[in-house]
């Protein structure tokens, strides 16, 4: 089924460590991004890539980064985890119609 | 840059009763917009979106949205709630911002609660 796996699901991480949430689609879609989701703020993008090889900051990009070696894998990594960074991610890709398609999500806790 | 506003972040309406949950946007150029909907503990499940062509928008399970230019609106509409539409619905806009990139921004979110 084409569409955008995440993984982990969820993950309970200790402040300090390092974590790479991965993300990967095979619809070959160029447009890639990491939104966080909080209680009370909605969904808030975090990096973008407009086509493999390139990346950009979103509105939160503090304490992330990422990378896009390709077109299908689009993996986040947060170098020292801080319980702010507690959070459920979201990964989405953008098709040439405007239309955006969803992972499940990772539900991380930085204790 | 653009940005979306929900007007209440709690809704609250009888089983059977209109649905009516507000949004309103802000774009320099012109935007796709779109309504979504997450039950809990899950992810996110496209109602609806408009895209420059009809102006009224039906989407699934009996909602539909209309976007308005003049008042920057896209307010999602359903005639009948049922105890099935109770979740969370975010209001998004996409819009050309530069250098060969789309960005998708949400809104805060507006609870639904159907009261039986």
């Amino acid at each position: 089924i084409a569409g955008i796996t995440q993984a982990p699901t969820s993950q309970i991480l200790a402040a300090g460590r390092r974590m790479t949430l991965r993300c990967t689609q095979d619809m070959r879609h160029n447009a890639m991004y990491w939104y966080r989701q909080d209680l009370g703020l909605g969904l808030r993008l975090i990096h973008y890539s407009n086509t493999a090889g390139t990346t950009g900051k979103g509105e939160v990009p503090d304490g992330y980064s990422v990378s896009r070696a390709n077109t299908d894998d689009f993996p986040l990594t947060l170098a020292s985890a801080v319980p702010s960074q507690t959070s459920v991610y979201f990964c989405a890709s953008r098709d040439d119609l405007g239309g955006y398609t969803f992972g499940s999500g990772t539900r991380l806790t930085v204790v | 840059a653009q940005s979306v506003t929900q007007l209440g972040s709690h809704v609250s309406v009888s089983e059977g009763a209109l649905v009516l949950l507000r949004c309103n946007y802000s774009s320099s150029v012109p935007p796709y917009l779109f309504w979504y909907v997450q039950y809990p503990n899950q992810g996110l499940q496209l109602l609806l979106k408009y895209t420059s062509a009809a102006t009224l928008v039906k989407g699934i399970n009996g909602f539909e949205a209309e976007f308005k230019k003049s008042e920057t609106s896209f307010h999602l509409t359903k005639p009948s709630a049922h105890m099935s539409d109770a979740a969370e619905y975010f209001c998004a806009v996409s819009a050309y911002s530069g250098a060969g990139s789309y960005q998708l921004t949400f809104g805060k979110g507006t609870k639904l609660s159907v009261i039986p």
